[in-house]
Parts: C-alpha cells; sequence; structure tokens
C-alpha cells in the first residue's frame, strides 16, 4: 500500500549509543521531513529535504543527521542519544508541484533514552 | 517570529454539544493554514487547507473558518468518535514547512 512507513515503532536505547530511525513512503514525494513530538511542546521540526541529497536544518537540529540518498527513503541517526531526545519521532512528506500542500505523516516512532 | 497558539488545550463536551477551537497566529506571508486530527498511537491525519480570509472548508462535522489573525475549527454534533487531539499548522514559505500549534484534546463523551 502506498504510504510512508516508519520503522522501528518502538525503541528504547542507552544514552551514548547510536540510534537510526528509518522511514520510507511510496508516493515519490520530492519533500521529505522529520518532526518530534513533546509534550509541552508539539510537533517540532529536526530537518528536511527537498530532493535527494539535499538537506536543511529546521528548528531542532542539534545532535540530529539525516542524510537522503533516495527520493523514498529519509532516515533520522541519533549519533550520541541523549535522554532529552526521548521522545517519538514523525516523518512526513508533501509533493514538490504544488507550492502549498499538506505534509502526510508516518505513525511515528517511539524512542526512549535510558 | 512565526507562531501558532491553539485554544483551549482541552475540551470535553457532551455528544451532541458543538463548539469551536481557536487557532491563532502570527506569521510573514501565510501562505496556508492546515487542520490536523490525531489519534493516540498515530500519526497526524490531514483535514483542511485553507488559503485566504474569507474560506471555509467542510468535512461531515467538521468546518473551518479562516480570518487574518485566527482560524476557526466548528464541531456541529460531536460523536464519541470525533474525540482526538486536533492540531493546527502554518505555512510561511515556499519551502514546505509547517509550524505546528500544541493543539486541542477533544473528548466527547456519550
Amino acid at each position: 500500500d502506498a504510504g510512508i512507513t516508519q520503522s522501528p515503532r518502538y525503541k528504547i536505547t542507552e544514552t551514548g549509543r547510536q540510534v537510526t530511525l528509518m522511514c520510507h513512503q511510496t508516493w515519490s514525494h520530492s519533500y521529505m521531513f522529520w518532526y518530534r513530538q513533546d509534550l509541552g511542546h508539539g510537533l517540532r521540526l529536526i530537518y528536511y529535504s527537498a530532493a535527494a541529497d539535499i538537506t536543511d536544518k529546521g528548528e531542532v537540529p542539534d545532535g540530529y543527521v539525516v542524510s537522503r540518498s533516495k527520493t523514498e527513503n529519509f532516515p533520522l541517526t541519533l549519533e550520541s542519544a541523549t535522554r532529552s531526545q526521548t521522545s517519538v519521532y514523525f516523518c512526513a512528506s508533501s509533493e514538490i508541484d504544488r507550492d502549498v500542500s499538506p505534509l502526510h505523516f508516518g505513525n511515528g516512532t517511539r524512542l526512549t533514552v535510558t | 517570529e512565526d507562531q501558532v497558539t491553539q485554544s483551549p488545550e482541552a475540551l470535553r463536551l457532551q455528544e451532541g454539544e458543538s463548539s469551536s477551537l481557536n487557532c491563532s497566529y502570527t506569521v510573514s506571508g501565510l501562505r496556508g493554514l492546515f487542520w490536523y486530527r490525531q489519534d493516540p498511537g498515530k500519526g497526524p491525519e490531514f483535514l483542511f487547507t485553507l488559503y485566504s480570509a474569507g474560506e471555509e472548508k467542510e468535512k461531515e462535522r467538521l468546518k473551518a473558518t479562516l480570518t487574518k489573525k485566527e482560524s476557526f475549527l466548528h464541531i456541529t454534533a460531536p460523536k464519541p468518535e470525533d474525540s482526538a487531539t486536533y492540531l493546527c499548522a502554518v505555512q510561511a514559505g515556499n519551502t514546505g514547512k509547517l509550524i505546528f500549534g500544541q493543539g486541542t484534546t477533544l473528548q466527547v463523551k456519550p
């Protein structure tokens, strides 16, 4: 089925470990985004990508790395996880050929850093 | 600084009791305002896009309206299945980035 798939759905890791969250979309949307959702802060943009090999920082990029070698994949890596990165992470995508278009979200990855 | 504020944070309604959710925004050059619904454990689900003041969109029991400073999501005769968190977001530039409010959690009791 078409859509956005995030994996894993749940992840527990230890402080200092590297962890990668995966995002795959089947719509061939050019734009992809990573948001984190926390109580009291709502959804905040971490990184986004306009196309393969083009990425840019969002509101809260520190401690995260992204890559986009293929249009359909947009992995998010926490290089050295910290407890403050415990959150729910959402990947989203949108079309490029419309100036204003909604984001379509995956069902999220709940990450706990102990 | 671009900002989106939603009120109330939480709303409890009886089934059939109509009400409105508010989304106030300050943004330079609004390109579009979006409403999403989010169920527990799920990602936000797109509901509406509003582009300019005066515009209205409807879907079942929901109607979204837009002015130059705020948007309302009107819920008419809600049912328990309308219980969810409703998110408002704005797009200011042409990068596709959305700025979200913190949401209103709606509970509709039978």
